[in-house]
């Protein structure tokens, strides 16, 4: 109930592709949903968050697509750069009854191939 | 945006000894902050969260007796690895909601035990 399902466990895109990773769960009581960026040796960085109440956030070059029937979200980055080359985490939390604690995705290692 | 530090960003240490990783909110006050542990090419593990002028609440199967918490004001949370043995190496992330539903993650503490 509390895991949140990732894929692909890593991803080679070719400098300008489209990057898309996708992510499951089962909680229907999660309400916020953000996705992290990690370089090596860093900690996350916050890339982007959705609530379910829309079902589409873009920031820059980096979406986030919402299908809360399918309990299904997924992270689009376009124009993807060798800069973009990190492991991406998605994220998932309940925060009426958890607060701001997030249950995580196993990651995806993003290679962007220039 | 908010930033959350940590000290020390590296620690070697012999077995049996313990360590004190400090986890601070540099410009925002936590009255809750989160600490990860996360092994090489895994995904984030929360061990428990830190509240302040509280007890800690830690996660099933994490020994609250070697991994001490100390909240003891509204930006410093200190986690202490109590008698540490080579099994207890890791990367350590803590981190503190901010304003809004956004959770901000320190730079993270690479423990070695020798």
């Amino acid at each position: 109930q509390q895991q949140v399902k990732q894929s692909p466990q890593s991803l080679i895109v070719q400098k300008g592709g489209i990057s898309i990773i996708n992510c499951a769960y089962e909680n229907t009581a999660f309400d916020y949903f953000p996705w992290y960026q990690q370089f090596p040796g860093k900690g996350p960085a916050l890339l982007i968050a959705i609530r379910p109440d829309v079902s589409e956030k873009k920031e820059g070059r980096f979406t986030i697509s919402f299908n809360k029937s399918a309990k299904q979200f997924s992270l689009h980055i376009m124009d993807s750069q060798p800069g973009d080359s990190a492991t991406y985490f998605c994220a998932a939390s309940d925060l009426q009854f958890y607060g701001n604690k997030l249950v995580f995705g196993a990651g995806t290692i993003l290679r962007v191939k220039s | 945006g908010a930033v959350v530090s940590q000290h020390p960003s590296r620690v070697i240490c012999k077995s049996g000894t313990s360590v004190k990783i400090e986890c601070r909110s540099l410009d925002f006050q936590a009255t809750t902050m989160f600490w990860y542990r996360q092994f090489p090419k895994q995904s984030l593990m929360l061990m428990a969260t830190s509240n302040e002028g509280s007890k800690a609440t830690y996660e099933q199967g994490v020994e609250k007796d070697k991994f001490l918490i100390n909240h003891a004001s509204l930006t410093l949370s200190t986690l202490t690895v109590t008698s540490a043995h080579p099994e207890d190496s890791s990367f350590y992330i803590c981190s503190a909601p901010g304003a809004g539903d956004t959770q901000y993650f320190g730079p993270g503490t690479r423990l070695t035990v020798l």
